[in-house]
């Protein structure tokens, strides 16, 4: 089956810590999202990836960082300089120009991350 | 900037009333829409989606919204609502110009009583 896959689906986190969230896609998908959600405040876009070894800032890029080496695959690290990274985040990816894929997201299971 | 309100944070229906989740928007150019649902620790599910064509948009599980360009809205609307309609949905806008894709709702959440 064709899809987006996140791991782990909960995440416990001490203060201080690294913690990388992982993000697969076997959609052949050429560009790849992560958005992070609260109650209340819908999805906000941290980082975006249009290709391979490319990716740009979101509105709420602060504290997190990013690798695209793959085009299945778009690692999100949440650091230690993210002040409130208690949240659920969620990856989705869309396909190529042209194609019905390229006006849809498609995402992910989601990962709930908590800081202790 | 493209920009979406949905101005009810919760809506309240009785099952097999009709239901209507708002969303109104706002883009440069022409608009792309979308509506999506998401369950209780889940990811985003596709609904439906306006490019272009007919103003009025069938999608998944007895969906539907139309697009209205002169008051920018595009309200969800189903005839007969279920208890398992009950979930968060999501109104999003696509300036077909930006690469950034997506911008979405704060988010409505839908409770069909019984």
């Amino acid at each position: 089956d064709g899809g987006i896959t996140q791991s782990p689906k909960y995440l416990f986190r001490k203060e201080g810590q690294n913690v990388t969230l992982s993000c697969e896609q076997n959609l052949n998908h050429d560009a790849m999202y992560w958005y992070r959600q609260d109650p209340g405040q819908g999805l906000r876009l941290i980082y975006y990836s249009q290709i391979v070894n490319d990716f740009q800032k979101g509105d709420i890029a602060e504290g997190y960082s990013v690798s695209r080496e793959k085009k299945e695959s778009f690692p999100l690290t949440v650091t230690s300089a993210q002040k409130n990274p208690t949240a659920f985040y969620l990856c989705a990816s869309t396909g190529h120009p042209g194609t019905s894929a390229y006006n849809e997201q498609f995402f992910g299971p989601g990962t709930r991350l908590t800081v202790l | 900037a493209q920009s979406v309100a949905q101005p009810e944070d919760q809506v309240n229906v009785a099952e097999g009333n009709p239901l209507t989740v708002k969303c109104t928007y706002s883009v440069s150019g022409n608009p792309y829409l979308f509506w999506y649902v998401q369950y209780p620790n889940r990811g985003l599910q596709f609904l439906l989606k306006y490019i272009t064509g007919d103003n009025l948009v069938k999608g998944s599980y007895g969906f539907e919204a139309e697009f209205n360009k002169s008051q920018t809205s595009f309200h969800l609307k189903k005839p007969s609502a279920l208890v398992s309609d009950s979930a968060l949905y999501f109104c999003a806008v696509r300036d077909p110009g930006s690469a950034r894709q997506l911008t979405f709702g704060s988010g409505t959440q839908l409770t069909v009583l019984p």
